[in-house]
């Protein structure tokens, strides 16, 4: 079974400049994650689909940040303009079953490695 | 609003030793707590899960991890460092309920290196 991709692996921007990540969950996987992980922390969940619709976007800095998840499987999210501690790792994770069905282990994603510069 | 305190940014160990990463946790209620691993530019892995269950969980890769409520504690253990072992470790909390989407708090992390 393939796991979580994403990409680009690495992107180096400026600032003020735009930048999009792709995420690609496990097949069949209804709820997808977006998490921010800032050098020197654990991550922190930006946004939470379950299908195309969004469960959590609480933590999501909405004046720069947007994702969506069209047609319930692959994601992106989008930074628009990056700033310089918009720097880190976005991870990328995913679960088979909605959230109020049960606990279930996340499977994540490389992660995608953002210098805003 | 729950939180986790990982004690020690930096773990280093010899191979062969005993490996203890440390975790506290703070919630009202009882929580689903967590470790995960991560090796450098990978994602996080599951190491082990407390879900209610027994309060001694064994993982993967011979780690494991007890649940102790009077110290709000959820430390993680392995008898035998191996140099495979080396890597980013966090501790995570949930609620134990679906209805706050068991919404994952991550420790800062605490990087283990494993001397030969």
């Amino acid at each position: 079974e393939a796991g979580v991709a994403q990409s680009p692996r690495y992107k180096i921007i400026e600032k003020r400049q735009s930048v999009a990540f792709w995420c690609n969950p496990i097949s069949g996987h209804a709820t997808l994650y977006w998490y921010q992980q800032i050098l020197g922390q654990g991550p922190k969940l930006l946004i939470q689909f379950q299908n195309n619709g969004v469960v959590d976007d609480s933590q999501l800095p909405k004046d720069r940040f947007s994702a969506e998840r069209l047609k319930g499987v692959d994601s992106t999210l989008k930074i628009q303009p990056a700033k310089l501690e918009d720097s880190a790792v976005y991870l990328c994770a995913s679960t088979r079953l909605p959230a109020r069905l049960g606990w279930e282990t996340q499977y994540f994603g490389p992660g995608t490695r953002l210098l805003v510069l | 609003a729950q939180s986790v305190t990982q004690l020690g940014s930096h773990v280093s160990v010899s191979e062969g030793a005993l490996v203890l990463l440390r975790c506290n946790y703070s919630s009202s209620v009882p929580p689903y707590l967590f470790w995960y691993v991560q090796y450098p530019n990978q994602g996080l892995q599951l190491l082990l899960k407390y879900t209610s269950a027994a309060t001694l969980v064994k993982g993967i890769n011979g780690f494991e991890a007890e649940f102790k409520k009077s110290e709000t504690s959820f430390h993680l253990t392995k008898p035998s460092a191996h140099m495979s072992d080396a890597a980013e470790y966090f501790c995570a909390v949930s609620p134990n309920s679906g209805g706050s989407n068991y919404k994952l708090t991550f420790g800062k992390g605490t990087l283990l290196t494993v001397n030969p």
